[in-house]
């Protein structure tokens, strides 16, 4: 079955960027989504399509694709952006979906 | 506006079916390329995703968990069920369902509920 790998911690000081990375075999050919979850809610989709926006998003969040890893970029890191970030796409060869192991924002 | 809301047992036994609920709001699953999924996290630990079913009744299974799962939906309460049986200490998490509406190779899950806990315990 197909795999996504995420560090398990990204520490970034205020007004830094924080880049998050999601490894998966040939990533590049599929679409990579982003979650944000703070503590005690449920995900909220950040990044679709890997790169688009939903609404209401700020734009200080973007994304990016090829090869073997996609990255979730967060610029200008606030306080209220400390959460755990997912990555998870659809696996088009067993038509199941999957999801990274989650890297934990800290910000310092 | 679309949300979700799970519903069921807090506590199971080990062995036990548990069966969850998701009442849908500001959608229906009668329109074509809606699905609705479950996801569930245990304490501390990553999303996993569970099951999912099409507007066209069609499904889809966790690999590791399908002969556990059954996934159904009720459209004239705008309700989908997922039941799971047999389970055991591991299967404490929070249980989440999903929204996905299908426009392409790969749709996000777009809107979730809030999650419910399930601790599985004697």
């Amino acid at each position: 079955s197909y795999v996504l790998t995420q560090p398990p911690s990204v520490s970034v000081a205020p007004g830094q960027t924080a880049r998050f990375t999601c490894g998966g075999y040939n990533i590049g050919s599929k679409s990579v989504h982003w979650f944000q979850q703070k503590p005690g809610q449920a995900p909220v989709l950040v990044v679709y399509d890997d790169s688009d926006r939903p609404s209401g998003i700020p734009e200080r969040f973007s994304g990016s694709n090829s090869g073997n890893t996609a990255t979730l970029t967060i610029s200008r890191v606030e306080a209220g952006d400390e959460a755990d970030y997912y990555c998870q796409v659809w696996d088009s060869s067993s038509d199941h979906w999957v999801f990274g192991g989650g890297t934990k924002l800290t910000v310092l | 506006q679309i949300t979700l809301k799970e519903s069921g047992p807090t506590l199971v036994k080990p062995t036990q079916t548990l069966t969850l609920t998701c009442t849908l709001s500001g959608f229906s699953l009668n329109t074509s390329g809606v699905g609705v999924g479950w996801i569930r996290q245990p304490p501390g630990k990553a999303l996993e995703w569970l099951a999912l079913i099409y507007w066209d009744d069609d499904k889809r299974y966790s690999p590791s968990l399908k002969n556990r799962l059954i996934i159904t939906k009720d459209t004239s309460k705008n309700q989908v069920v997922l039941t799971m049986t047999n389970m055991a200490p591991v299967d404490t998490a929070t249980y989440y369902c999903v929204h996905i509406m299908v426009r392409g190779v790969s749709s996000p899950f777009d809107y979730w509920g809030q999650g419910t806990l399930v601790t599985v315990s004697s």
